[in-house]
């Protein structure tokens, strides 16, 4: 299995531009988490879906963070209008049944907004 | 709510040492326990975990029990590598009901640097 794969791994952008980070989830799996971790903050969960429905958002800082699950096989993240204050690295994870079950991680795509 | 507390890091050790981080929690059921292990640029990796009182988890030469009386959940190895330099964050996850199903709660991480 290909594990969870995540694009771009670095994105550099300027602030007020759109940012959209990609997750495809391991095949199979029911669950799909959106973390966000910073040096200041350790790693927050900002969302996550259950068969592509949103359960949780609670985590999501602001308006301008916005998820989305089309299908089971792919799921973003979009920031707009980015901040320099959203730079960090935002990891997916997916797991497959109930909460107990292992979350395996994506590499992550550390975001830089200048 | 719910919550894991780890031991304040960085840990500094030498090779062959033992280790020991700490690691407790707060919860309102009955968590499964984990810890992950992030290498330097990588995502996090499942290192070991216990789904209920007194089990133990151990991968790699790592262990950890699960012990409900203490609420705690510390991470063990006999003798560390320059290889087993990384950071690692201890998590519990609650079974079925409430908004927290599904969810992992993350300690804070704690760097561990092994020299030769």
């Amino acid at each position: 299995d290909a594990g969870v794969i995540q694009s771009p791994r670095h994105e550099v952008t300027e602030m007020g531009q759109e940012v959209t980070l990609r997750c495809k989830p391991i095949s199979g799996h029911d669950y799909l988490f959106w973390y966000r971790q910073t040096m200041m903050r350790g790693l927050e969960l900002l969302i996550y879906f259950n068969n592509n429905v949103p359960i949780d958002d609670s985590g999501m800082p602001e308006d301008r963070f916005s998820a989305k699950m089309p299908n089971a096989s792919f799921s973003t993240l979009k920031i707009q209008p980015s901040e320099p204050r959203d730079s960090a690295v935002y990891f997916c994870a997916s797991s497959l049944g109930q909460g107990k079950n292992t979350q395996y991680f994506g590499p992550g795509t550390r975001l830089t907004v200048l | 709510g719910d919550s894991v507390t780890q031991m304040e890091g960085p840990v500094t050790l030498s090779e062959e040492a033992f280790l020991t981080i700490n690691c407790t929690y707060t919860a309102t059921g009955y968590p499964s326990l984990f810890w992950y292990v992030q290498y330097p640029g990588e995502g996090l990796q499942l290192l070991l975990k216990a789904t209920k009182a007194d089990d133990k988890g151990s991968n790699k030469g790592f262990e950890a029990t699960y012990r409900k009386e203490t609420t705690s959940f510390h991470l063990e190895k006999g003798s560390v590598q320059v290889s087993d330099s990384a950071v690692y964050f201890c998590a519990l996850s609650l079974g079925a009901g409430g908004t927290s199903y599904g969810k992992l709660t993350f300690g804070q991480g704690t760097i561990l640097t092994v020299h030769p």
